[in-house]
């Protein structure tokens, strides 16, 4: 299977609050990444925890880990129209510097 | 917008033919990354140049090769081009690690290539 792994797709009405979920395989993942990618561009990063942390609250993101289910979500509140996009994940592992991406969770968002 | 720029943004070329990428880093970075991404695929790993030497490279054959010049702007090449070839390329600049360890990269558009 593969080392990242996210639902395809997740479609939420405007306001309401998105939940993206994550599972990673390895253990010694050592910090885990979101990014955000809009039609026709490159990848933003939205926000990043350390393996050793629970919870990571950034204005409208909230980024939950539970590092025993090796399970990594991203909370978005008030979910607006331009939040529309593909969400990765991706992970660090050991000394490593070069992410592994999953493939990518494409949020739709209703009016 | 983060400062870091690729073209040319679509190119189509034919199979067996050779093509170059260019990628101008953000200001300051000394560290590049060349990624692939196939429709419907997260990025996946070419290679990296810190400081015009290549750092670290993915699961790509010796087709896939790259320069890194002075100034911190970059090149991938792709020599004998395969119809799995086609794909976004981003290239992403950093620095080369975050004080706290992070890696903090900054992606350009990316340039859309397409062989026939």
């Amino acid at each position: 299977g593969e080392d990242v792994e996210q639902s395809l797709f997740l479609s939420v009405r405007e306001g309401d609050s998105s939940v993206i979920n994550c599972t990673y395989t390895d253990s010694s993942s050592t910090y885990l990444y979101w990014y955000k990618q809009e039609p026709g561009a490159g990848l933003q990063l939205l926000t990043y925890i350390f393996s050793n942390m629970d919870m990571k609250q950034d204005q409208r993101l909230t980024v939950l880990l539970n590092k025993k289910d090796k399970h990594l979500s991203l909370r978005i509140a008030d979910t607006q129209t331009g939040d529309s996009a593909i969400y990765f994940c991706a992970e660090t592992t050991g000394g490593s510097y070069i992410p592994t991406f999953g493939r990518g969770t494409s949020l739709i968002v209703h009016p | 917008e983060t400062g870091v720029t690729q073209s040319p943004t679509h190119l189509i070329k034919t199979r067996g033919q050779q093509v170059t990428l260019r990628c101008s880093s953000q200001s300051g970075h000394n560290t590049v990354s060349w990624y692939q991404q196939a429709l419907g695929q997260g990025p996946q790993f070419i290679f990296q140049y810190y400081r015009e030497e290549e750092n670290g490279r993915g699961n790509f054959p010796p087709r896939f090769s790259g320069l890194q010049f002075p100034n911190y702007s970059s090149e991938l090449n792709v020599n004998a081009l395969e119809l799995d070839d086609s794909a976004l390329y981003l290239c992403a600049s950093s620095v080369n690690r975050g004080l706290d360890g992070s890696y903090e990269q900054y992606f350009g558009p990316g340039t859309r290539l397409t062989v026939t």
